[in-house]
């Protein structure tokens, strides 16, 4: 079936640092992939997508691309900032099956 | 576009009892799942719709679990005779086929 593994947390950064959130997944067939943020106190909220390989997901400064071959999603950003202090869940859905599959999620500290 | 609204946010019941919980998703959305998140985890899939026919359901989910869709607007999802290994959060989440979800807040349940 389907999975996806996410580096383990709790990531803690100081303003302005580089951040990388290593995602990779188990898939048959060529899902979508996702990332999600949950800021303290709220709900999911889709962050970025990427429906096919090579594809670059972006919004609010973070990156991630579609690697195939690497079976691999990483999130980056080049500069946080103590507001996206959040947890981020990776995610793929199988457009077939409908369902999406998420990771545990990666807890972000940003310090100032 | 009001979002995915769900109700109540918290529901605290004695075992054995039977709770509903009830979702309302964007309504040009015309699929709907139910999933459940625990803390340090992430959304576990239990069940989706689309438009009204419920076309999957998590192998995970019990007999004591049942989801409804009536007229493919709002669902609902009951719980019969409440374990204390319910107590989650039920989060409600709709879309289009191919994109992400958007998520509703979540209904906490506590069952002492």
């Amino acid at each position: 079936g389907n999975s996806v593994t996410q580096m383990e947390g709790p990531v803690t950064l100081s303003e302005e640092a580089f951040l990388t959130i290593n995602c990779t997944y188990t898939a048959t067939g060529y899902p979508s992939l996702f990332w999600y943020v949950q800021y303290p106190g709220e709900g999911l909220q889709l962050l970025l997508k990427a429906t096919k390989a090579d594809d670059k997901g972006s919004n609010k400064g973070f990156e991630a691309t579609y690697r195939k071959e690497t079976t691999s999603f990483h999130l980056e950003k080049g500069s946080v900032q103590v507001s996206d202090s959040a947890v981020y869940f990776c995610a793929l859905s199988d457009l077939q099956a409908g369902k999406s599959t998420f990771g545990d999620g990666t807890t972000l500290t940003v310090k100032p | 576009d009001t979002g995915v609204s769900q109700d109540p946010r918290h529901k605290i019941t004695k075992r054995g009892q039977n709770v509903t919980f009830r979702c309302d998703p964007i309504s040009e959305h015309n699929r709907l799942y139910w999933y459940r998140q625990t803390l340090g985890q992430g959304p576990e899939f239990l069940t989706y719709f689309q438009n009204e026919a419920q076309l999957e359901k998590s192998r995970l989910l019990s007999d004591r679990f049942s989801a409804e869709r009536p007229k493919g607007s709002f669902s609902t999802l009951e719980i019969q005779r409440t374990e204390q290994g319910d107590s989650a959060m039920y989060l409600c989440a709709s879309n289009r086929e191919g994109a992400g979800y958007t998520f509703g807040s979540g209904t906490r349940l506590t069952v002492v």
